[in-house]
């Protein structure tokens, strides 16, 4: 089946505009996850939805990071007033249900801010 | 402070022989470990996972063991191919309850070339 694509693969910004990238998880994946990843290094969590509940924002490194997941599927991770420090991929993940915690990740969006 | 660490930034090795990949971690809260594949601009594939309870586990070509008395966990890979050649990062899940349990913590990765 399908796995998780997300968009645009690759995105640059100038330095204090707002982006938006999308996520579409695994049909019938009930948690959806965000992550960082910088260069050289492994990704880390950003924030997470079990539905369309964000139960864990802990991840979002300030307040112009910010998640939604309306209808409990696609998920859209907004910047705003982006920093040259947002250049990152940004790799999107979903899991089913139950005790199977392995995550299954998207191919990311590279973000670069100059 | 990184809590799973991988000290290996890369690691050679021949076609046919055996690739031992590495993981150390400090959280002795983490109680489920799980290793991915990646490649080049796409994102990490999982590979195989081992619960806390157990110290072995096997899928194939892959093995996992993990030494809880010393916070140790490593990835074989038995033979080795030249399509094994990728970065290979471990990650913890944390034995928390609620909604902090579902996070993975990763390693930095150690990159496998596979040498034919």
């Amino acid at each position: 089946g399908a796995g998780v694509s997300q968009s645009p693969r690759y995105k640059v910004a100038k330095r204090g505009q707002d982006v938006a990238l999308r996520c579409d998880p695994i049909s019938g994946h009930v948690s959806l996850f965000w992550y960082q990843q910088a260069l050289g290094q492994g990704p880390e969590f950003l924030t997470y939805f079990q539905n369309e509940a964000q139960l864990d924002k802990s991840g979002l490194p300030s307040d112009r990071f910010f998640a939604e997941r309306p209808e409990g599927s696609v998920s859209t991770l907004k910047i705003q007033r982006t920093q040259q420090e947002d250049s990152a991929v940004y790799l999107c993940a979903s899991s089913p249900t139950g005790n199977r915690y392995e995550q299954y990740f998207g191919p990311g969006t590279r973000l670069t801010v100059t | 402070d990184q809590q799973v660490k991988q000290n290996s930034p890369s690691l050679s090795v021949q076609e046919g022989r055996i690739s031992i990949l590495n993981c150390d971690y400090t959280n002795s809260m983490f109680d489920y470990f799980l290793w991915y594949k990646k490649y080049p601009a796409e994102g990490p594939t999982f590979l195989i996972s081992i619960s806390s309870i157990k110290d072995k586990n096997e899928d194939g070509r892959f093995t996992v063991f993990l030494n809880k008395s010393a916070k140790h966990l490593s990835l074989h890979i038995v033979p080795s191919q030249p399509g094994d050649s990728a970065v290979y990062f471990c990650a913890a899940k944390g034995a928390y309850s609620g909604a902090g349990s579902y996070q993975l913590t990763f390693g930095k990765g150690t990159k496998l070339s596979v040498i034919p």
